[in-house]
């Protein structure tokens, strides 16, 4: 079936700093790729998205390449804040008769210190 | 526009005991999805709907019910609760067109069973 790994957390950094989190997929077909992110206290929201091989998403800062051949979907930001605080999860919606069933990976805490 | 309303935020049951929770999603939105949200399983998938009809489920016992009024509003059941049933529920809701992955969650029903 399909899955989604991401990188072990949580992951702690300096404000600024670089940020990479990895995501790895596996799925038949030809899946959209997604990262969602969860503030403390609220739902989770949609971050960026990809649609098909080397589509970049992009939002905030963030981005992220669809890479079929490695099947990865890695997140990074050039200069984290504070405010990025959050958990990020790495999603795939795969081909098909779905409206709504994503396949999520376990989540990835950053915490960012000024 | 108001967001994804999900009700009651927090409760409390006893092993045994059923639980109804509800959603409302965001006006104009026809497919309504529920997650079930764990620190040990993550994010997973318990079902689907559109048009009053659940399209896909995911791997969950019959304990594990829903379903969706024409209103678009929906409501999932869990009868015979389990210790392990414990979990943050999220209900999102889309537009309802295939495999576009843009979700829009609540903030979720947090449930204990003691």
């Amino acid at each position: 079936g399909d899955s989604v790994t991401q990188m072990e957390g949580p992951v702690t950094l300096s404000e600024e700093a670089f940020l990479t989190i990895n995501c790895t997929y596996t799925a038949t077909g030809y899946p959209s790729l997604f990262w969602y992110v969860q503030y403390p206290g609220e739902g989770l929201q949609l971050l960026l998205k990809a649609t098909k091989a080397d589509d970049k998403g992009s939002n905030k800062g963030f981005e992220a390449t669809y890479r079929k051949e490695t099947t990865s979907f890695h997140l990074e930001k050039g200069s984290v804040q504070v405010s990025d605080s959050a958990v990020y999860f790495c999603a795939l919606a795969a081909g098909g008769t779905s409206y709504g069933k994503l396949t999520f990976g376990q989540g990835t805490i950053l915490t960012v210190h000024p | 526009k108001a967001g994804v309303t999900q009700t009651p935020r927090y409760l409390i049951k006893t092993r045994g005991q059923q639980v109804t929770l509800s959603c409302s999603p965001i006006s104009g939105h026809r497919s309504v999805s529920w997650y079930q949200q764990t620190p040990g399983q993550g994010l997973q998938f318990l079902f689907e709907y559109f048009s009053e009809t659940q399209r896909n489920k995911g791997n969950f016992p019959g304990r594990f019910s829903g379903r969706q009024f024409s209103n678009s509003r929906s409501e999932m059941n869990v009868s015979t609760l389990e210790l392990g049933d414990s979990a943050l529920y999220l209900c999102a809701s889309s537009l309802g067109r295939k495999n576009t992955g843009e979700l829009f969650f609540g903030e979720g029903s947090r449930l204990t069973v003691l």
